[in-house]
């Protein structure tokens, strides 16, 4: 059964540092994975997907990258600014369920000014 | 732009009600996708349909039921609703597979917390 994990649970860094999320999965016939972010009390935003033949990609300040042997994703952000404040999701599409995402519990990221 | 929409931001029922929460897509997406998200939990899938009238459990379903008359909504059901059911409830949609469909996002709604009292 695909398993994601995500780490940390929880990051607080001040205003201009460049950060790292991690993301963990347990098998890697997968179709994509998927990053998201999500404000307090709203729906997901999608904000990178990388496809698994991709090793990249980037949006702004964004920038994923996946380790499909390896099981394993980061999100980088550079330059953190306050309104990135938020809680950040990786999702895996597994290639045995066709449509459906697996996800992690999350990394709430807090951005100090 | 990609528009996921949910009929209720806020919604307050009470046990025993039957509780009927709409997700409307204007994609055109074959899947839709309902989930409930609650804290420690994460998002756990409910219910999905890849095509009209056609539905697939999710890992839980009990105690929700779903309908899927049209292409572009899709309805998840508290045939009678519990206290255990308070929750924020996410509705998603994406193209259907294979590729490169499957390499499209899933899109979500704006969510719908519900508490049962």
């Amino acid at each position: 059964k695909q398993e994601v994990t995500q780490i940390p649970a929880a990051l607080s860094v001040p205003e201009g540092e460049n950060l790292v999320l991690n993301c963990s999965f347990t098998d890697s016939a997968i179709y994509n994975l998927q990053w998201f972010r999500q404000d307090p009390g709203k729906g997901l935003t999608s904000l990178l997907l990388i496809q698994s033949s991709q090793r990249e990609q980037t949006s702004g300040r964004l920038n994923a990258s996946l380790d499909k042997s390896s099981g394993r994703s980061t999100l980088y952000i550079a330059a953190s600014q306050p309104g990135d404040s938020a809680t950040y999701l990786c999702a895996v599409r597994p290639l045995k369920y066709g449509n459906k995402l697996v996800f992690g519990a999350g990394t709430i990221l807090r951005v100090k000014s | 732009d990609v528009k996921v929409t949910q009929s209720s931001r806020y919604l307050v029922k009470r046990t025993g009600e039957k509780v009927f929460l709409e997700c409307v897509q204007d994609m055109d997406h074959e899947n839709m996708f309902w989930y409930r998200q609650d804290p420690g939990l994460g998002l756990r899938l409910i219910y999905f349909s890849y095509d009209v009238k056609m539905k697939e459990k999710g890992d839980i379903p009990e105690g929700y039921s779903v309908s899927r008359e049209k292409k572009e909504r899709f309805s998840l059901i508290l045939e009678s609703a519990s206290t255990n059911q308070t929750s924020m409830y996410l509705c998603a949609s994406s193209p259907r597979g294979p590729l490169p469909n499957s390499n499209q996002p899933q899109h979500f709604g704006d969510g719908t917390r519900l508490s049962i009292l």
